[in-house]
């Protein structure tokens, strides 16, 4: 039974630039959030999804946007990528607002 | 808002003592409290946690325990070893009618244990 996964591992990006981040849920789980953590800083929530819709969000500008799929997989787009939004984004699934499991994340980098 | 603060930010023990992480949370809906321990370049893996109608709560040499009154929580790890170095991480999680159940982490603790 595989995990959270999550992809690409690393991406670098320039400032202004777009960015699609992946992941897939653990087998049996139906949604997924996401979190962002800048270096040395706990997990900031960014928004969750379940049943293809956005259900929560945190504390960040709409140019943070997601998607689910029917398959429960997500997306998290970034557009015009600001220096600040370097970090690790972590996405961790669920069974509704159950225990949540994370990936290994995506670390981006914006130049 | 809501807010969970975390002490302290870095921890340095001797194998074989104890270690204690303490964890304050602001929202008094708060019903879940877990615990991660993320190693470097890691994933946050959950190690233990505690729901809010139980003050304590035990796995091998880790233990949680709750005071919901103070709204406070710990994290103990005794006997500890090498492997245990790495950043831990305290969440609270409210539940409830129009709330998914997102966590609030703490800022880390950074444990250390030497050999």
């Amino acid at each position: 039974d595989a995990g959270v996964t999550q992809s690409p591992t690393h991406l670098i990006k320039t400032r202004g630039q777009q960015v699609t981040l992946r992941c897939s849920p653990k087998s049996g789980h139906d949604t997924v959030s996401w979190y962002q953590q800048a270096l040395g800083q706990g997990p900031q929530f960014i928004f969750q999804y379940y049943e293809e819709e956005e259900r929560q969000r945190g504390n960040f500008p709409d140019r943070f946007s997601g998607h689910q799929f029917p398959n429960y997989s997500s997306e998290l787009n970034v557009n015009a990528l600001l220096l600040g939004d370097s970090a690790l984004y972590l996405c961790a699934s669920s069974h509704r607002v159950g225990e949540q499991f994370f990936g290994p994340g995506t670390r981006l980098t914006v130049l | 808002g809501e807010n969970v603060e975390q002490h302290p930010s870095t921890l340095s023990v001797q194998e074989g003592d104890s270690a204690v992480i303490k964890c304050t949370y602001s929202d008094s809906a708060s019903n879940y409290f877990p615990w991660y321990k993320q190693e470097l370049g890691k994933r946050p893996q959950l190690i233990i946690d505690i729901r809010s109608n139980v003050g304590e709560k035990k796995d091998q040499r880790i233990a949680v325990t709750l005071n919901k009154t103070a709204k406070h929580f710990s994290l103990h790890i005794t006997e500890t070893q090498p492997e245990d170095s790495a950043v831990y991480f305290c969440a609270a999680k409210a539940s409830g009618s129009g709330n998914t159940g997102k966590l609030i982490f703490g800022q880390g603790t950074t444990l250390q244990v030497k050999p």
